[in-house]
């Protein structure tokens, strides 16, 4: 059975500080690895999506790394800003590509 | 232009009741996917479905059974509601051709007292 671990589970950092969110998983046989954001009330926001044949993933000030034989992921903000706050989440499917198990989240609060 | 859409947004009913959430989407997906945000913020996979037939069925109740009528549609019906059922609700959807990138309805809040 897949688990899905994020470290921290709350981050408050400064803006303009870069930062990195964690996200571990128990099972390598997995078919990608997505991030998203959720903001109060509202939706998931896909931010990256890395295949399983890749080790990272770049838009705009992210990037996203996987290191699947360790279980592994980060999530690089770098230059953050109080738009940047919310709560970030991982996910990854195996045992088939629709079985997706989510992170616990990392709460960031970025402050002006 | 939405791209995953659910109906109602929130929704709120006594426990017994039998209640429906809607989605939709239209961007050409073929797999839907339903999940459950408890109070503590934890996703989980309900049911996934993949050009109308199920895929996944996480251990839900018999209560709840969905249908996608077509591969745009994934409606979730829920019968004889309980206090536990009451959290937030997300449609989903991907395609293969884009490696199943998820993209997510704006969550239906459903409240049973």
């Amino acid at each position: 059975k897949q688990e899905v671990t994020q470290i921290p589970a709350a981050l408050s950092v400064p803006e303009g500080e870069n930062l990195v969110l964690n996200c571990s998983f128990t099972d390598s046989a997995i078919y990608n690895l997505q991030w998203f954001r959720q903001d109060p009330g509202k939706g998931l926001t896909s931010l990256l999506l890395i295949q399983s044949s890749q080790r990272e993933q770049t838009s705009g000030r992210l990037n996203a790394s996987l290191d699947k034989s360790s279980g592994r992921s980060t999530l690089y903000i770098a230059a953050s800003q109080p738009g940047d706050s919310a709560t970030y989440l991982c996910a990854v499917p195996s045992g088939g590509y629709q079985k997706v198990t989510f992170g616990t989240g990392t709460k960031l609060q970025v402050i002006p | 232009d939405t791209a995953v859409s659910q109906t109602p947004k929130y929704l709120v009913t006594q426990m017994g009741n039998d209640k429906s959430i809607k989605c939709e989407q239209n961007l050409g997906h073929d797999t839907m996917y339903w999940y459950k945000q408890d109070s503590k913020k934890f996703l989980k996979i309900m049911f996934s479905y993949n050009n109308k037939e199920l895929i996944i069925n996480e251990t839900v109740p018999n209560r709840f059974s969905p249908k996608s009528p077509d591969k745009a549609h994934l409606n979730l019906h829920i019968n004889s509601l309980e206090l536990g059922d009451s959290a937030v609700y997300f449609c989903a959807s991907s395609l293969q051709g884009t490696f199943y990138e998820q993209y997510f309805g704006p969550g239906t809040r459903l409240t049973v007292t």
